[in-house]
């Protein structure tokens, strides 16, 4: 069974760089058939994605948070991590990684998560 | 403001029929298939419906989706309450050079 796990500060001061890792347990990033995603929750709020990446290093962002995200993996570790640049108190959320999965090459949806690290942006 | 748009709350009582509507827009439900997430808090969110209709392995029957138009919508039956959750819809939108839409959640009680 896939496992997911979050791993980072907790806490992060404003303009600094929010830095999140995920560690995959369980399968193979390398696989191949998947994507590697980041998507948060701002508290009371809905589910905002970030972006993913495939094991080759291909990426695709959210467009409103595209200039601040950078998503790497490390497939000798089996984790990705995520970076957000610029941090303010509105990127205060919980941060879930997630594994998409695709039928054909076309991402269907999210079939794996994270239980999710809550990161707070203050000074 | 999500793009998907669900009620904030839903409710009834055990061995009840529900149902949580999800409506979109031609660029995201219109022309991309539907999923749906049920969310304990403080858990990891659990794929319960993907390709509008398809329930992963160990998904009770309970649970089935279904989509028309530029509407989704996930039907409980036999309510139970353990069922008692956050749900989420979630599509692709072509927008924006693609991203991915989730509404803003159902809060479901199992009175």
């Amino acid at each position: 069974q896939v496992q997911l796990q979050e791993s980072g500060p907790g806490l992060v001061k404003p303009s600094q760089t929010l830095s999140l890792s995920c560690t995959v347990s369980g399968g193979s990033i390398s696989s191949g058939g998947h994507y590697w995603s980041w998507i948060r929750q701002h508290s009371g709020k809905g589910l905002e994605w970030i972006g993913y990446i495939y094991h080759s290093g291909n990426t695709r962002y959210n467009p409103s948070l595209k200039s601040r995200v950078t998503i790497s993996v490390d497939t000798s570790k089996n984790l990705f991590s995520l970076k957000l640049s610029s941090v303010t108190a509105a990127d205060t959320a919980v941060y879930y990684c997630a594994r998409a999965f695709t039928i054909l090459g076309v991402v269907q949806g999210f079939d794996h998560w994270g239980q999710g690290t809550l990161v707070t942006v203050s000074s | 403001q999500s793009v998907l748009t669900q009620p904030p709350s839903a409710s009834g009582t055990p061995g009840q029929r529900v149902t949580i509507s999800c409506s979109g827009s031609s660029s995201n439900i219109g022309s991309n298939t539907v999923n749906w997430y049920q969310h304990l808090p403080g858990t990891a969110p659990k794929l319960l419906i993907y390709s509008n209709n398809q329930r992963p392995s160990g998904v009770p029957d309970r649970f089935s989706g279904s989509k028309s138009g530029t509407s989704g919508s996930l039907a409980i039956s036999r309510l139970q309450s353990e069922d008692e959750a956050d749900y989420y819809c979630a599509a692709w939108d072509d927008s924006l050079n693609g991203i991915w839409v989730f509404g803003g959640g159902t809060k479901l009680t199992v009175l």
